[in-house]
């Protein structure tokens, strides 16, 4: 049984490109999580998905970042027109149940490299 | 607010043992949860405490008192492979599906 699957591990994107980041939960899992991670900083929450729902996206910047989590495929998080300061790692974690008190399991992280 | 303390770095030897102390300040509780995360790779999961008290699980124990807004991280029998950063994480929201994390403590164990 596959763990959380992210890709790619590493992308690098010139400013303004966009950046397009996969997560592939569990095996049973339909609530997915996105976090970011910025160099020295904690994990901050960014978006809360269900299949084909945005639960909670309190987390996430306003412009430019959106995400889905259609009935088939992988949860996507887009970057719009990336900068610098969008440079982090990027961790997804999903569950079976709502709640990480059910038991969270995050990926490996996309690092994302803005030049 | 909401804060999540935790210390940057801790340093011990093999077969020693280790706390890592956490305090938080956050609107809503649900939970107290701790993860291990060696560099490069997933944070995974050691512990959650919702309730005060010890919770002991084989070399890791984790305890909680509420009304401090306090929690530790204990390891035991410390061994190389226990090297990683160790990520406090409380649960503001009933639902708890957004957790508030600290920044991690980085744990060397040297032999």
């Amino acid at each position: 049984n596959a763990g959380v699957m992210q890709n790619p591990r590493h992308l690098v994107r010139r400013r303004g490109q966009e950046a397009r980041l996969r997560c592939s939960p569990m095996k049973g899992h339909s609530h997915v999580y996105w976090y970011r991670q910025l160099p020295e900083e904690g994990l901050k929450f960014m978006v809360y998905l269900q299949k084909e729902n945005i639960i909670d996206e309190s987390g996430m910047p306003k412009e430019r970042f959106s995400a889905e989590f259609p009935k088939e495929g992988p949860s996507i998080l887009r970057i719009q027109q990336v900068v610098r300061g969008d440079s982090a790692a990027y961790f997804c974690a999903s569950s079976a149940r709502q709640g990480a008190s059910y038991g969270y399991t995050f990926g490996s992280g996309t690092r994302l490299t803005v030049v | 607010g909401q804060n999540i303390d935790q210390p940057t770095e801790m340093t011990a030897t093999e077969g020693a043992i280790v706390q890592i102390n956490c305090t938080y300040q956050t609107s809503g509780f649900n939970g107290l949860f701790w993860y291990q995360q060696h560099a490069g790779e997933a944070p995974t999961f050691l512990s959650y405490n919702v309730l005060d008290g010890l919770e002991e699980k084989g070399r890791f124990s984790s305890f909680l008192s509420r009304s401090k807004g306090y929690s530790y991280l204990l390891l035991k029998e410390l061994q190389m492979k226990d090297s990683a950063s160790y990520l406090c994480a409380a649960s503001e929201n009933q639902a708890g599906t957004a957790l508030i994390f600290g920044k991690g403590t980085t744990l060397s164990v040297s032999s």
